[in-house]
């Protein structure tokens, strides 16, 4: 079946980029995905990126796709005490973009 | 719009107890899902449904049922709860095409002694 791996924890300073990075296993995702999860809260979508693009940059956010590799990676530039969270990684599941395989997710914490 | 609601918030059970976990979307949505969220472990698929009377099994399913009786309702039960199913209780819905984001609600901790 899918897996989609992320490391646990990452810590930064305000104002140093952060690089959140994941693997994934089904190379007919036609989607992959970056969700965030504040404290209590449900996930809410932070990015995309469709399987042909290499790249997308969304303001702070830039996102990267190896599909060789199979490796997904969200870049936050100027990372901000209020982007401490927990970040996912999905793939839509065996091409179907209705059910998404999660990671585990990576918790930020960003100091002052 | 409310969005995706879920109730209860919290809710302990002891083993052997059942309950019902309520999910409402007011967008319309076809497709509606149920995960449970465990340290380490990412979100995991309980149910999913593709539409209105539709359910289907998803990664961990066992000792859970779910019913879409009405299309902005997805219900989730626990007959004989289990120490085992102690998570988060995450319901989602997305709409049919686009990008198929799914939209969260705030999650159901249930603690099972």
């Amino acid at each position: 079946g899918e897996d989609v791996e992320q490391s646990l924890f990452l810590s930064v300073r305000e104002g140093d980029s952060s690089v959140i990075n994941c693997t994934y296993t089904d190379s007919s995702s036609t989607y992959l995905y970056w969700y965030k999860q504040e404290p209590g809260a449900g996930l809410q979508l932070l990015t995309y990126i469709f399987s042909n693009m290499d790249m997308k940059q969304d303001q702070r956010l830039t996102v990267l796709l190896n599909k060789k590799d199979k490796h997904l990676s969200l870049r936050i530039a100027d990372t901000q005490t209020g982007d401490s969270a927990i970040y996912f990684c999905a793939e839509s599941s065996n091409g179907t973009a209705s059910k998404l395989t999660f990671g585990t997710g990576t918790r930020l914490q960003v100091t002052l | 719009n409310a969005g995706v609601t879920q109730t209860p918030k919290f809710r302990v059970l002891k083993t052997g107890q059942s309950m019902t976990l309520l999910c409402a979307q007011d967008m319309n949505h076809e497709y509606m899902y149920w995960y449970r969220q465990d340290p380490g472990m990412g979100l995991r698929l309980i149910h999913y449904s593709v539409g209105e009377g539709t359910t289907a099994k998803g990664e961990v399913p066992d000792g859970y049922n779910v019913s879409r009786l009405k299309k902005q309702n997805f219900l989730l039960g626990l007959e004989s709860a289990a120490p085992s199913q102690t998570s988060v209780y995450f319901c989602a819905s997305c709409r049919t095409g686009g990008i198929y984001e799914q939209y969260f609600g705030p999650g159901t901790r249930l603690t099972v002694t």
